[in-house]
């Protein structure tokens, strides 16, 4: 049972442009969400977080949005950029649990066209 | 401050050997986490340990085991591999910091199993 989802596994944007990456959450004791950048052959970088007492953080041309109520996140980055182009994954956290466990999305491939 | 280490980064082994991963935290991170990303199931929780300490484990057969040290320093261990545990295993650390869930990941190792 994937507790965490993301469902679409590409994404093509132009250079310039918004990039908004979707995640989708069923487990309702989910308390802290991040994202991660990935490059081939490395490990998978952490880009930005968000605790579920908050609906938006940003951190530079990084916007991370929450609802709650839908049980869904999303990722903005504006602008897009070449060197934005890697996999992205969702992750979230139920701090309850006394441990540190990410549970990941499959992530999504995005590709920023020149 | 350097960041996470793992050695070795690529590994070859045979079907029955057994094998130890290494992975050196972020100095003055004191949780430690394993992760295995294989194409088909993406990035899945192993174990996580917490001052020498399993605080948590993951959905793995107990032929996956591993260790902390005094210094933070974690291995893991794999026995009986087997042509599925060919993957990427990810070692992440992070700061026992209420609130703030982030981990930071390494390059990975790299395991074949033939």
């Amino acid at each position: 049972d994937q507790q965490v989802k993301q469902n679409s596994p590409s994404l093509s944007v132009q250079e310039g442009r918004i990039s908004i990456l979707n995640c989708d959450y069923t487990n309702s004791m989910f308390d802290y969400f991040l994202w991660y950048k990935k490059y081939p052959a490395e490990g998978p970088t952490f880009l930005i977080s968000i605790s579920s007492i908050k609906d938006k953080n940003e951190d530079g041309r990084f916007t991370v949005f929450l609802n709650k109520s839908a049980k869904h996140l999303s990722l903005h980055i504006v602008p897009s950029q070449p060197g934005d182009s890697a996999v992205y994954f969702c992750a979230a956290v139920y701090s309850g649990a006394g441990s540190y466990q990410l549970t990941f999305g499959k992530g999504t491939k995005l590709s920023v066209i020149p | 401050k350097a960041g996470v280490t793992q050695t070795p980064r690529y590994l070859i082994k045979t079907r029955g050997q057994q094998v130890t991963l290494s992975c050196s935290p972020i100095s003055g991170h004191r949780s430690v986490s394993w992760y295995q990303q294989t194409p088909g199931q993406g990035l899945q929780f192993l174990f996580e340990y917490f001052s020498e300490t399993q605080r948590n484990k993951g959905n793995f057969p107990g032929r996956f085991s591993g260790r902390q040290f005094s210094n933070s320093r974690s291995e893991m261990n794999v026995s009986t591999l087997e042509l599925g545990d060919s993957a990427l295993y990810l070692c992440a650390s992070s700061l026992e910091d209420r609130g703030a869930y982030e981990q930071y990941f390494g390059p990975g190792t790299r395991l074949t199993v033939t």
